[in-house]
């Protein structure tokens, strides 16, 4: 029910730690997942993506790996600063051999820095 | 500013009126998406344009929803007899590209209650 929606997963951390993000996706045919960050009152932000063809793939302070035998998508912030508070959503893309339109989006997870 | 923008930010209706929002993409994109976003949920998609074609809606895009792109530019979003159940967010993206996968960039969102 609507309640549901509303208990987010949480990862509450200390400025400095390591953060881990989880996320399970549905479609195995998807060709890109993307990684948001979406701030309080703002627009969803690009992170990092990876596609289906890659099992890791490294940013700035941000690492994403995919395991597609699990359909497990995973978001590792290094040494994590209180402005990385936020809700982070993984988000999934095209299907192979199709056209690259809408974003499908799971479940968010709310991370907060502790100081 | 050369992000996407929507306007307005913030619009309190009752229900029955019409309301209608505005989208501007970055000027170079010719994709352009509309989503919907309730509290505690990712954003959910409604329909996008290239360039002037709608090219796909969702099946949350009842009747009483209609987006424009007439030229291919900025886009309208266009809820008819508003109900409760249509308070959400609204948020606009636009991406380069036709038939591969290009990074969609976010509006700041409408938020929309209807009392």
């Amino acid at each position: 029910g609507e309640s549901v929606g509303l208990h987010l997963p949480t990862l509450s951390v200390q400025e400095g730690d390591n953060s881990i993000i989880n996320c399970a996706y549905s479609n195995s045919a998807s060709d890109y997942f993307i990684w948001y960050k979406q701030e309080s009152g703002k627009g969803p932000q690009f992170i990092i993506d990876i596609r289906s063809n890659m099992d890791k793939r490294q940013g700035q302070r941000v690492t994403v790996l995919l395991n597609k035998t699990v359909k497990h998508l995973s978001l590792q912030i290094a040494a994590t600063q209180p402005g990385d508070s936020a809700v982070y959503f993984c988000a999934e893309n095209g299907q192979i051999g199709t056209s690259y339109g809408k974003l499908t989006f799971g479940q968010g997870t709310i991370l907060t820095v502790h100081p | 500013d050369t992000g996407v923008s929507q306007d307005p930010r913030h619009k309190i209706t009752k229900r029955g009126q019409n309301v209608t929002f505005r989208c501007d993409p970055i000027s170079e994109h010719n994709r352009l998406y509309w989503y919907r976003q309730t509290l505690g949920q990712g954003p959910e998609f409604l329909t996008y344009f290239q360039n002037e074609a709608q090219l796909e809606k969702s099946r949350l895009l009842s009747d009483r929803f209609s987006a424009e792109r007439p030229k291919g530019s900025f886009s309208t979003l266009e809820i008819q007899r508003t109900e409760q159940g249509d308070s959400a967010m609204y948020l606009c993206a636009s991406s380069l590209g036709a038939t591969t996968y290009n990074e969609q960039f976010f509006g700041p969102g409408t938020r929309l209650t209807v009392l």
